[in-house]
């Protein structure tokens, strides 16, 4: 049973497009979470949403949007996509302040 | 600010060899902290955890032990195989500070030869 699935695995656009990324767990956690990965392999938060609210938003580009429809699912939308965009998206999820748990990643390639 | 250190990769050695990965870490408050690893074109999966001082995570034959005094969780498996061959990640997660996001090492590349 897949835990943390996200949609696409693999996602290769122009520049200057609009993409989402798709995330649920079936875990019953209440917390999600979203993170970059960059070429060298560095992890970095962006953001983090508990029973639908906002609470965690680093420093992302306000083309950047999340939207949490309900507590198993996160996506995340981002306009005008650049160049500098292209990594790779992990989505994870959690009880409140507990272990994450990570889905298989978005592979984000940006022409 | 909350921050993790680990050793730079890749580390490379033989099969059935001993491995350590060190981490040291930084926090204001009492963090819990992790090792994931992620296998090639995986995601990550949490390897082993501790939440406080003295407390040993072990998991398929790793174990690191939370040290307070040297802010440390050192990774380490006494016979390495093959299938070890992944990027390990150190991570804490302070519970005091934003809902427990997890502050990631750099990551370490392990390359287990035959």
């Amino acid at each position: 049973d897949t835990a943390v699935s996200q949609t696409p695995k693999y996602l290769v656009t122009q520049m200057g497009n609009d993409k989402s990324i798709k995330c649920e767990q079936n875990l019953g956690h209440d917390t999600m979470y979203w993170y970059k990965q960059d070429s060298k392999k560095f992890l970095k938060i962006m953001f983090s949403y508990n029973n639908k609210e906002l609470i965690i938003n680093e420093t992302v580009p306000n083309r950047f949007s999340p939207k949490s429809p309900d507590k198993a699912h996160l996506n995340l939308h981002i306009n005008s996509l650049e160049l500098g965009d292209s990594a790779v998206y992990f989505c994870a999820s959690s009880a409140t302040q507990e272990t994450q748990y990570f889905g298989p990643g978005t592979r984000l390639l940006v022409l | 600010g909350n921050s993790v250190t680990q050793m730079e990769g890749p580390v490379t050695l033989s099969e059935e060899a001993f491995l350590t990965i060190n981490c040291t870490y930084t926090a204001t408050g009492y963090p819990s902290l992790f090792w994931y690893v992620q296998y090639p074109g995986e995601g990550l999966q949490l390897l082993l955890k501790a939440t406080k001082a003295d407390d040993k995570g072990s998991n398929k034959g790793f174990e690191a032990t939370y040290r307070k005094e040297t802010t440390s969780f050192h990774l380490e498996k006494g016979s390495v195989q093959v299938s070890d061959s992944a990027v390990y990640f150190c991570a804490l997660s302070d519970l005091t500070d934003s809902w427990g996001k997890l502050q990631f090492g750099a990551g370490t590349q392990v390359v287990v030869t035959p």
